[in-house]
């Protein structure tokens, strides 16, 4: 099956600083991905579409300014966490949609921790 | 923003039994997707469904997509201890987009 991997898988940082996430997809090209933040015993929710060539866009309530995407090629989407504070301690999961298929494939999370 | 329907929310069962869980929802979607997430993991795919009364297996799993459009149910038989976990339904309509139901936690007692 199609495979989607995330960089890193798990991250510690301090409040004020900035963490960049790597969303890939591993044997096909995507020209949209999508990021979600997982709470604890809850589903995803979803954050925004990245789209490649173009501007990404936000779900509401999620502030762009705060949850930069780019979606640098057709394999690669990133999503950084700026200015973190602890509030943003969350799992971070990207999807992939394989084109013409209608199936979608998760990366394997990132654990974001904000001291 | 949209969710849908998923019941039940949690299960305890023998190892040997059938489970069945299903999802619902009032807008038609195009597609039905069923995801199992193990702790720390992301979702994994188990089944896609493309058709309204469409039936798919994969393995001891059967899942269903409902003739309204509206609803699916996943069916896992002969349970094992390593079919714990979490099982997510999502639909998708007219984009790429996935609306997920809450999930349904697994537990087999072996």
């Amino acid at each position: 099956g199609a495979v989607v991997s995330q960089h890193p898988s798990w991250v510690i940082c301090k409040s004020g600083t900035s963490v960049k996430i790597e969303c890939r997809s591993l044997d096909f090209q995507a020209t949209t991905m999508f990021w979600y933040r997982q709470f604890p015993k809850q589903s995803l929710m979803l954050m925004a579409t990245s789209n490649e060539g173009s501007k990404a866009t936000y779900e509401q309530g999620v502030e762009k300014d705060k949850f930069l995407i780019n979606h640098a090629s057709l394999t690669l989407s990133t999503l950084t966490v700026t200015s973190a504070h602890p509030e943003d301690s969350s799992f971070y999961i990207c999807s992939a949609p394989r084109t013409g298929s209608g199936e979608q494939y998760f990366g394997p999370g990132t654990r974001l921790t904000v001291t | 923003g949209q969710q849908l329907n998923q019941s039940p929310q949690s299960m305890f069962i023998q190892e040997g039994e059938d489970v069945s869980m299903n999802c619902t929802s009032s807008s038609i979607f195009n597609t039905w997707l069923w995801y199992k997430q193990d702790p720390g993991e992301g979702p994994v795919l188990l089944i896609a469904l493309y058709k309204a009364g469409e039936l798919t297996s994969n393995g001891r799993l059967t899942a269903q997509f409902g003739i309204t459009r509206k609803d699916s149910f996943l069916n896992i038989s002969a349970s094992i201890p390593s079919d714990v976990g979490i099982y997510f339904c999502a639909g998708q309509g007219g984009s790429e987009k996935l609306v997920f139901g809450k999930g349904t936690k697994l537990t087999v007692n072996p």
